[in-house]
C-alpha cells in the first residue's frame, strides 16, 4: 500500500489559513486522497477527499500536485474547534480497507 | 439516524477475562471496520467487514475476533485479554454505492484498560 507521511505538528492563529501538507510520493493511479481529523476525545470525522482535481467543501479546499505525489489540506479560517489530528490517507479503488497514519496535530492559537 | 453506537463506553478487564465489544450502525452501510488507537498514536485496522457473513484481517487482528451475522451489528470479540490491548476502540460503517463511499462514520469509541 502507498504511504502517507505528514509532518507531526503544525501551529495557526486563529482566523488565519492554514495549509496542512501530505506527501505520498508513491501513489497509484486509482488510489484516492482522504483527509479526516480527529477532534479531542471523538472518533475521527471525513474532511474532504480527491482523486486528480482540486476540490473545495463546506470544511476545506484540497488541493492535488499535478503529479499527485503530495497534497495539501487548506482551512481558509482556522477557529479553536479546528485543533485536531489531521490524517492523510490513500485508498485504492478496488481496496476495502482504510488505513491511517499518525497525522498532523494542529494546535490553533487564540 | 443514531448513526454508529459502541457499547460499552469504558470498561476495566482484568488480564485473562474476555469480552465483546458492540458496535451497530443504523444507516444500512454494507461496510464495517473496527479500529484501535493507542494513547499518543494513529488508528491502527483491526478487522472489516464488506458484508453479512465477510470479515477480514486488517494490519493488527492477533487477539481478536469479529462475526458480522447481520447488516447492522458487528462485534469485535478478545479472548485472554492483555495489557497491550489497553486502548481506544473505535467502529466505523461506509456505504458501498457507486459514486459515495467515501466517507467513514465513526462510533465514539470504547476506552478499555487491561490490568
Amino acid at each position: 500500500d502507498a504511504k502517507t507521511t505528514q509532518p507531526n505538528s503544525m501551529e495557526s492563529n486563529e482566523e488565519e489559513p492554514v495549509h496542512l501538507p501530505c506527501n505520498h510520493s508513491t501513489i497509484s493511479g486509482t488510489d484516492y486522497i482522504h483527509w479526516y481529523r480527529q477532534l479531542p476525545s471523538q472518533g475521527p470525522e471525513y474532511v474532504i477527499h480527491g482523486l486528480t482535481s482540486n476540490v473545495n467543501n463546506r470544511m476545506a479546499s484540497l488541493a492535488i500536485a499535478e503529479d499527485r505525489k503530495s497534497s495539501t489540506l487548506i482551512l481558509h479560517r482556522a477557529t479553536l474547534r479546528d485543533a485536531a489530528v489531521y490524517y492523510c490517507i490513500l485508498r485504492a479503488t478496488h481496496n476495502n480497507d482504510m488505513r491511517f497514519g499518525a497525522g498532523t496535530r494542529l494546535t490553533v492559537k487564540p | 439516524n443514531a448513526g454508529v453506537t459502541q457499547t460499552p463506553k469504558f470498561r476495566i478487564l482484568k488480564i485473562g477475562q474476555s469480552m465483546t465489544l458492540q458496535c451497530t450502525q443504523d444507516m444500512n452501510h454494507n461496510y464495517m471496520y473496527w479500529y484501535r488507537q493507542d494513547p499518543g498514536m494513529g488508528l491502527k485496522l483491526i478487522y472489516y467487514s464488506v458484508g453479512a457473513g465477510i470479515t477480514d484481517k486488517g494490519e493488527v487482528p492477533n487477539g481478536y475476533n469479529v462475526s458480522r451475522s447481520t447488516t447492522e451489528d458487528f462485534p469485535l470479540r478478545l479472548e485472554l485479554a492483555a495489557p497491550s490491548q489497553t486502548s481506544v476502540y473505535f467502529c466505523a460503517s461506509r456505504t458501498f454505492t457507486r459514486g459515495l463511499g467515501y466517507e467513514q462514520y465513526f462510533g465514539p469509541g470504547t476506552r478499555l484498560t487491561v490490568t
